[in-house]
């Protein structure tokens, strides 16, 4: 069954650094997302990625935060200067399939962040 | 700002009995209501969905309720199974995005 990929499965990095987390969604979808949910949290919701532009995006998306899909496969969630709080696990989703539906995401593994 | 709460952090029950799990939401334009289930340190897998304009879903041992004038939803398993002990949380879409409640976590005792 069709998968979506997550790299690294945990990224430990300090305050202050760039972090790219990478993400593999499902080959034929059409919608792209990452969420994240901190420690004892809810899963929260970042950005929507649709026709190669940010759909949507929280106010947790500040300009900290930027999302890319540089080839065909590949969807990028970079922080440019990471703070504490930004540790979390980090989920990439995608959606919508050949009938262009995206009410169900189907999520990866996701990447444990930890900002030193 | 709690669009989707999951009242319950917790449920046991026992293997073979029912297991509800229950949502309520406050926004009425939700227009689809799913539920995801998380085994720890995996993503959310979904489970069964629901359109604003049912009532119920089906799908083998997984039941869904929306009482949209309560602005509630359930989750219905039978029979429980201990594979079945997991996070279990509901979420609503609002335009392009999922809104998570909290999680209820269900253990399944044989």
């Amino acid at each position: 069954e069709p998968e979506v990929t997550q790299t690294p499965s945990h990224q430990v990095t300090q305050m202050g650094q760039e972090v790219i987390l990478r993400c593999v969604p499902i080959s034929n979808h059409l919608y792209f997302y990452w969420y994240r949910q901190i420690l004892g949290q809810k899963v929260e919701f970042l950005v929507s990625f649709y026709n190669n532009e940010i759909s949507e995006k929280s106010e947790i998306f500040d300009d900290q935060f930027s999302v890319e899909r540089p080839d065909g496969s590949n969807f990028t969630l970079k922080i440019r200067s990471t703070k504490l709080e930004d540790s979390a696990m980090y989920f990439c989703a995608s959606a919508g399939g050949p009938r262009l539906t995206n009410e169900k995401l189907f999520f990866g593994s996701g990447t444990q962040l930890s900002v030193l | 700002d709690q669009q989707v709460k999951q009242n319950s952090p917790s449920l046991s029950v026992q293997e073979g009995r029912i297991s509800i799990l229950n949502c309520d939401y406050t926004n009425s334009m939700f227009d689809y209501f799913l539920w995801y289930k998380k085994y720890p340190a995996e993503g959310p897998t979904f489970l069964i969905s629901i359109s604003s304009i049912k009532d119920k879903n089906e799908d083998g041992r997984f039941t869904v309720f929306l009482n949209k004038s309560a602005k509630h939803l359930s989750l219905h398993i039978v029979p429980s199974q201990p594979g079945d002990s997991a996070v279990y949380f509901c979420a609503a879409r609002q335009g392009g995005k999922l809104i998570f409640g909290q999680g209820t976590e269900l253990s399944v005792k044989p």
